[in-house]
C-alpha cells in the first residue's frame, strides 16, 4: 500500500527555521516525484515545488522559487520542505504528494497519493 | 505560466441533484487535467485525471469531459458526502509543473 506519511504540527515564531518531512513507503521512492502543496486557512490549493528523490531535480513555482527548499534522502525514502527565516504569512497546512508514474497515467500525470497535511503555524 | 479559473465559486444544490462544475485553463492543456474532491479537515483526494477517467475507487456518478482549455466535472446524482470543495489542476508541462483552479464549493441547498 503506498502511503505518505508527514511530520507533526509545528508552532514556531517568526524568524525561526523549519524543516518538514514526507516519508513514502509502499513504492519505490526514487522513482516517483514528490511534490508540496500550500493551503492557507480557508483557502484554496497552491503548488509549491516538486523534487525527483532518483537525482534531486528540484523545481519550483515562480511563487516559492527563494522562499523555500525542498530536498530529499533517498536513503530514507523522505522528502523535505525547509524555511530558514519563517514569517507570519507561512502559516498553512503543507501536503506532500506523489506524481503519479507515466506508465499509470498515459505519460503526464497528476498527484495519485497525498500525505495527511502539516500544519504549520508561524506567531510571536 | 498556465491561469486556470473555476465557475461558480459556490453552486448549492440538493441531495439527489445533478452537479456541473467548471474549469477553464488560460491555454490549452490538452487532456492534462485533473480533479481533485477535499473534505473539511481531510487531504484532497484524486478523482478524475486526462480529463475524463475515473481514478481507482471513484463512483461512476462522478465524470469529467472537455480538453484543450475548457473542462466539465459532472457528478450525477449528489449523494450527502459528495458536499465538498473541487480543484481542477493542470498537469502538462515537462519538467513537471502544475497549477490549481481556486475551487469550486459544493453545498447542501
Amino acid at each position: 500500500e503506498v502511503q505518505l506519511v508527514q511530520s507533526g504540527a509545528e508552532v514556531k515564531k517568526p524568524g525561526e527555521s523549519l524543516k518538514i518531512s514526507c516519508k513514502g513507503s509502499g513504492y519505490s521512492f526514487t522513482s516517483y516525484w514528490i511534490g508540496w502543496v500550500r493551503q492557507m486557512p480557508g483557502k484554496g490549493l497552491e503548488w509549491m515545488g516538486i523534487i525527483y528523490p532518483g537525482d534531486s531535480d528540484t523545481r519550483y513555482s515562480p511563487s516559492f522559487q527563494g522562499q523555500v527548499t525542498i530536498s530529499a534522502d533517498k536513503s530514507i525514502s523522505t522528502a523535505y520542505l525547509q524555511w530558514s527565516s519563517l514569517k507570519a504569512s507561512d502559516t498553512a497546512m503543507y501536503y506532500c504528494a506523489r506524481r503519479g508514474g507515466g506508465a499509470d497515467y498515459g505519460g503526464k500525470s497528476p498527484f495519485d497519493y497525498w500525505g495527511q497535511g502539516t500544519l504549520v503555524t508561524v506567531s510571536s | 505560466e498556465i491561469v486556470m479559473t473555476q465557475s461558480p465559486a459556490t453552486l448549492s444544490v440538493s441531495p439527489g441533484e445533478r452537479a456541473t462544475l467548471s474549469c477553464r485553463a488560460s491555454q490549452s492543456v490538452s487532456s492534462n487535467l485533473a480533479w481533485y474532491q477535499q473534505k473539511p479537515g481531510q487531504a484532497p483526494r484524486l478523482l478524475i485525471y486526462g480529463a475524463s477517467t475515473r481514478a481507482t475507487g471513484i463512483p461512476a456518478r462522478f465524470s469529467g469531459s472537455g480538453s484543450g482549455t475548457e473542462f466539465t466535472l459532472t457528478i450525477s446524482s449528489l449523494q450527502s458526502e459528495d458536499f465538498a470543495v473541487y480543484y481542477c489542476q493542470q498537469y502538462n508541462n515537462w519538467p513537471p509543473i502544475f497549477t490549481f483552479g481556486p475551487g469550486t464549493k459544493v453545498d447542501i441547498k
